[in-house]
Formats: structure tokens, sequence, C-alpha cells
């Protein structure tokens, strides 16, 4: 079937850098996107959304970006912080479908 | 965690054996699914429901199934415990169709089978 998959496994940072966390997606009636946090021990936590017909969207710190013709999604964080430790999935939904596919993860591990 | 509980938080078992872990919410949450986290593999959805005694298959449901008799309430039941259930099981809700894949994610449960 199609996937959500991710070109890095582990990005490491210093503190105060932006990371970009990139995902590819291979599946063209995706239309939502949805980027989690999950740190070590816990359930996932919702971070941003993005529609299809979107190309940018902003939140607190972070941003995601779609990029439909290369089927790229990325999540940036501003000014990154020891607290951004945590492992980030990207997932998405498609065909009306309110259930998501989630992408593998990847580990970001952000040095004092 | 968005008022879930998942329980128990860690369990030991042997093969063959019989294991139910529930997903309790206090926010009134229409939807409720119960994921499955392996290395290399994400989440994957077992069952989810979205209802009282509304419940549906996901990609991985095969030796699972689920009940939903009250709405905070999702019960889910390993009917005969195999070594390839070892996992992390995770329990989520979202509130309504409208943005469901804002789902909020319990705490986890860490289930062994030996």
């Amino acid at each position: 079937g199609e996937s959500v998959g991710l070109h890095l496994p582990t990005l490491s940072v210093q503190e105060g850098d932006n990371s970009i966390i990139n995902c590819a997606y291979s599946n063209s009636a995706s239309d939502y996107f949805i980027w989690y946090k999950q740190e070590s021990g816990k359930g996932p936590q919702f971070i941003i959304d993005i529609r299809s017909n979107m190309d940018k969207r902003q939140g607190q710190r972070v941003t995601v970006l779609l990029n439909k013709t290369v089927k790229h999604l990325s999540l940036q964080i501003a000014a990154t912080q020891p607290g951004d430790s945590a492992v980030y999935f990207c997932a998405e939904t498609s065909g009306g479908s309110y259930i998501p596919t989630f992408g593998r993860g990847t580990s970001l591990i952000v040095h004092p | 965690d968005a008022g879930i509980t998942q329980s128990p938080r860690h369990k030991v078992t042997e093969t063959g054996t019989p294991v139910t872990l529930r997903c309790h919410q206090t926010e009134n949450h229409r939807y409720m699914y119960w994921y499955r986290q392996d290395p290399g593999h994400g989440l994957r959805l077992i069952h989810y429901s979205y209802g009282v005694k509304d419940t549906d298959k996901g990609e991985v449901s095969d030796g699972y199934s689920v009940s939903r008799s009250k709405t905070e309430d999702f019960l889910l039941t390993l009917e005969s415990a195999t070594s390839s259930q070892t996992s992390v099981y995770f329990c989520a809700i979202s509130e309504s169709r409208a943005h469901p894949y804002e789902q909020y994610f319990g705490p986890g449960t860490r289930l062994t089978v030996t």
C-alpha cells in the first residue's frame, strides 16, 4: 500500500539552532498531514497539521511546509531547545478517512 | 495526557493466555483507538471505535478484539497472546469528525509475552 516515510532516522542539533525534520509520502490522494512529537516513555502528542490545499502553516516555534509536487513534508522548529528532544512522526489521512497512517519517526537530539 | 489512562502500564504474560488492556477517558470524546508501536514500524492501528458498541478493524487486527460498552472505556483483548504481540500499546481519543486527526494519546502499556 501507500506509505509515509522519513528521510533521516536521527537528527542531532545544537541548542538554539533551527531544526528541519523531513517526511516523504507516496499517496497523491493524501488530504491531511499531521506532525506528532513523542517524548521518551510517553504517548505521541499532536503538534500541528496542514491541509493538502495549503503549502505552509505556522504554529508556536514550528512551521510545516508541504510540497505536493515532490510529495514532501517538513517540520521546522525554530531555536531548538533541549525539551524538543523527542521522536517526531509525520502522519497522513486520505480519501476522507479520519484514521491517520503514521511514518516510522525521526529522533531529534538537541545538544546543550 | 488529556484525561486518558491506560491499565495496566506494564504486563508480562505467557504465550497462550488471554490479556485485556483497558483505556479510560474522562473527555467524553466519541472516537477511541488502539495502536501498537514497534521499532521500525511506527504506530499501527489495531481497532477503533466511533461510538458505544461501534467498532471496526485497523490494519493489524488479527489476534485482537475490542469492546466499548461505555463512552469512557475501550477494552483491547488479546485472545491468546503470542510473542509477536509483545509491544507497546497506545490508546488514543479524538473529539469529532471535524478534527479527527487531532488525536490525544494515553501513556501506553508495555506488554511482554514470554
